[in-house]
């Protein structure tokens, strides 16, 4: 089965700096999705950006990238020049890219908490 | 719909009582999903459609929780008997496959109290 590792419960970030959240997985399949989801205090899921496991570049959506390791299974995510407003629950997430592999559902991390320092 | 919905938004009931949850996908989703999610942690996976065809019911925590999609369009997830720990969000997303480019498209939730 596969699992989703955030090992940061909580990270705090200066407006304007940039912070990197890590996540790490394991699985045994060679094709799949990772995905960051923001989680904001109204606790709405949001997609921040997604990475299809076969593309060796890594995904990037403005002030958001991530740092794909396929080897390594690692997949972090870069925010620069960090905003008040990117304050959030940060949940790292993989699905399986095989139709009945994991059901094609996503399989989530704890979450790490960003904080922003003004 | 533009959003995948879900109602109540919020519901509060005492103990031992049945509540029914629902979700309305984006329309032409063939896939849905039922997640729970307690303060603090991650989306936890109960179970999941493609289309009327209910493909995986692993996460269900016991025989009291059921899910239905009679249409393959809106599911109602059903809780019996509820209990305490029973209180979460539960929350709905759906896809437009199974194993299409990977989003899933969440609602907002449906906060269940159980007194």
């Amino acid at each position: 089965a596969q699992t989703v590792t955030q090992s940061q419960p909580e990270m705090s970030v200066q407006e304007a700096e940039t912070v990197t959240l890590s996540c790490t997985y394991d699985t045994s399949e060679s094709d799949y999705y990772l995905f960051w989801y923001k989680q904001p205090p109204s606790r709405q899921m949001i997609l921040v950006i997604r990475q299809e496991a076969y593309k060796q570049q890594n995904a990037t959506e403005n002030r958001f990238s991530v740092n794909f390791q396929k080897a390594a299974k690692s997949f972090s995510l870069k925010i620069s020049d960090s905003q008040l407003g990117d304050a959030a629950m940060y949940f790292c997430a993989y699905r399986s890219a095989y139709y009945g592999g994991s059901q094609g559902n996503l399989i989530f991390g704890k979450g790490t908490k960003l904080s922003v320092k003004p | 719909g533009a959003g995948v919905s879900q109602s109540p938004r919020y519901k509060v009931t005492k103990r031992g009582q049945d509540v029914a949850l629902r979700c309305d996908p984006i329309s032409g989703h063939v896939s849905l999903y039922w997640y729970r999610q307690a303060l603090g942690q991650g989306p936890e996976f109960l179970t999941y459609f493609n289309y009327e065809a209910q493909q995986d019911k692993s996460g269900l925590p016991n025989d009291r929780f059921s899910a239905e999609r009679p249409e393959g369009s809106i599911s109602t997830l059903t809780i019996q008997r509820t209990e305490q720990r029973d209180s979460a969000m539960y929350r709905c997303a759906s896809s437009l496959t199974g194993a299409d480019t990977g989003e899933l498209f969440f609602g907002e939730g449906s906060r269940l109290t159980v007194l």
